[in-house]
C-alpha cells in the first residue's frame, strides 16, 4: 500500500536559516508528489506538485522540492525562512486507480526563532 | 476568484443527530474529494465524487457517512447519528480533470 513518512514531527529554525524537511513514499509506479501547508484553523494550501520531468520543481513562496527515485524522497528545501513560514506541512502521494486518493504523511510542525 | 467553499466552518451537534457538510468546489472544477483529520492522525482520504457519481470511496467509513455530488449545487458529506469519535475537521478538495487538488478551509465538526 502507498505510504508517505515525514521522519520529523517538529523543527525549529532560525529567522534567515535555511530549512529542509524531509519526505519519503512508497508507491509502485511513478508517483505524482505534493507538498502543502497549513496554518492553524486554515486548509491545506498548496506550495508545489511533481508530476514528471525536471526532478526539482520550484514552488510558492520560494520553496522548492527535489524528487530522487533512487531514495524514494521528495524533501522540501527555502535558503532562508520567514517568520511567516512557520505552520505544518505535509507531504503526500498521489494513489488509487485514478491517483486522486491522496496520502498524507503525518506532517511536519516547522517553527521559525527570531 | 473563489477558492473551494465549506460551510459552514464550525459545526455542533449532539450524540444522535445529523450532521451535513457541504462543499462547493473551484469553478471549472468537476472532481471533489473529502478528507478528515481527526487528532493526532493526520489527514485521511474518505471520498471521490464527480457529478452524480462515486468514483472511490474506499476511506468512508461502512456505516452512517453518506457523499453526494449531484448534478446541481454542492458536495454534501452526511453523517448519521453522529458519535463522539466524529469530532474531527473535514476538508473538501476540488481539481479539474487531474490534478492538484484545492482545499477548502474545513468543517470543524464538534459533538457533545
Amino acid at each position: 500500500a502507498q505510504s508517505v513518512t515525514q521522519p520529523d514531527i517538529h523543527i525549529t529554525v532560525s529567522e534567515g536559516a535555511s530549512l529542509e524537511l524531509r519526505c519519503n513514499y512508497s508507491y509502485g509506479a511513478t508517483p505524482y508528489l505534493f507538498w502543502y501547508v497549513q496554518s492553524p484553523g486554515q486548509g491545506l494550501q498548496l506550495l508545489l506538485k511533481y508530476f514528471s520531468g525536471d526532478t526539482l520543481v520550484q514552488g510558492i513562496k520560494g520553496f522548492e522540492a527535489e524528487f530522487k527515485r533512487s531514495q524514494s524522497s521528495f524533501n522540501l528545501r527555502k535558503p532562508s525562512v520567514h517568520w511567516s513560514d512557520a505552520a505544518e506541512y505535509f507531504c503526500a502521494v498521489g494513489a488509487g486507480e485514478y491517483g486522486n486518493k491522496l496520502v498524507f504523511g503525518a506532517g511536519t510542525i516547522l517553527r521559525v526563532k527570531s | 476568484n473563489a477558492g473551494v467553499m465549506q460551510n459552514p466552518r464550525h459545526l455542533v451537534r449532539r450524540r444522535g443527530q445529523e450532521a451535513r457538510l457541504r462543499c462547493s468546489p473551484m469553478k471549472g472544477h468537476s472532481h471533489v474529494y473529502w478528507y478528515r483529520q481527526l487528532p493526532e492522525e493526520g489527514l485521511k482520504f474518505m471520498v471521490y465524487l464527480q457529478k452524480e457519481n462515486i468514483i472511490d470511496e474506499s476511506g468512508m467509513p461502512k456505516e452512517r457517512f453518506s457523499a453526494e455530488f449531484p448534478k446541481e449545487g454542492p458536495s454534501i458529506l452526511r453523517i448519521q447519528q453522529v458519535v463522539r469519535g466524529d469530532s474531527a475537521a473535514y476538508f473538501c478538495a476540488s481539481s479539474p480533470r487531474d490534478q492538484p487538488q484545492h482545499f477548502g478551509d474545513g468543517t470543524r465538526l464538534s459533538i457533545l
